[in-house]
């Protein structure tokens, strides 16, 4: 599986924007850039995910870079409930059996402050 | 509403015993997965499943084992033979086997051996 470098934590103030930089240098042409995010004594959530163009949702938006090699995950207003585990993952876009998993790095622990 | 459940929150289990979580998904989805979960970890795919009946070794498979009788269903056996197996175990689902598919996660089990 390709690799995603993301930084350990960050901080930031409640009702700010918030990037998440991902790094993904040996992404591959089928891969689709993924986000998770873990509360607390919770499973994964489904935040965001997007192949070559910036994606939006209610949630977030996903900027990816030119080359593909990087991307940021943006969160608009950062509220008390997004303090979270963030995860950037890489899945490949066409099923092959034993491709489905999802490889969980360590992630971006995010801290908002009040 | 539509989701996926797990119980029990919490297990405790004596050394040598074998405990079975149980994993239940009625979001009609064909595709189950187990993972593991150690403190201040990513996820770690232990088994997943395909289709009724059919079921694949994910990464750390060892001491564990599973069964797909029913598509709601996926239990999940921790054996004896798992050397260490005081975690989190999440189960999630996706609707199929196109790997951009987002994946649902329940809210996981705690697994204590004493």
């Amino acid at each position: 599986d390709a690799k995603t470098t993301q930084p350990n934590s960050m901080e930031s103030n409640e009702e700010e924007p918030v990037h998440l930089p991902c790094n993904h240098s040996t992404i591959s042409g089928t891969d689709y850039i993924h986000w998770y995010r873990q509360l607390p004594s919770q499973g994964p959530e489904y935040v965001i995910h997007g192949l070559t163009s910036n994606v939006n949702n209610r949630m977030a938006s996903l900027a990816i870079a030119e080359d593909r090699k990087s991307s940021t995950l943006i969160l608009h207003r950062a509220t008390l409930r997004d303090a979270a585990v963030y995860y950037c993952i890489l899945r490949g876009g066409i099923s092959n059996f034993g491709n489905e998993k999802l490889t969980f790095g360590t992630g971006t622990r995010l801290t908002i402050i009040p | 509403d539509g989701g996926i459940t797990q119980s029990p929150k919490y297990l405790f289990r004596k050394e040598g015993q074998n405990v079975t979580l149980s994993c239940e998904q009625n979001l009609n989805h064909d595709a189950m997965y187990w993972y593991r979960q150690d403190p201040g970890q990513g996820l770690r795919l232990i088994y997943y499943s395909q289709i009724v009946n059919d079921f694949q070794k994910g990464d750390i498979a060892e001491g564990y084992s599973v069964s797909r009788e029913k598509k709601e269903s996926f239990p999940l056996t921790v054996t004896s033979a798992q050397k260490n197996p005081t975690a989190f175990y999440l189960c999630a689902s996706s609707i199929e086997r196109i790997t951009y598919n987002e994946q649902f996660f329940g809210p996981g089990t705690r697994l204590t051996v004493l």
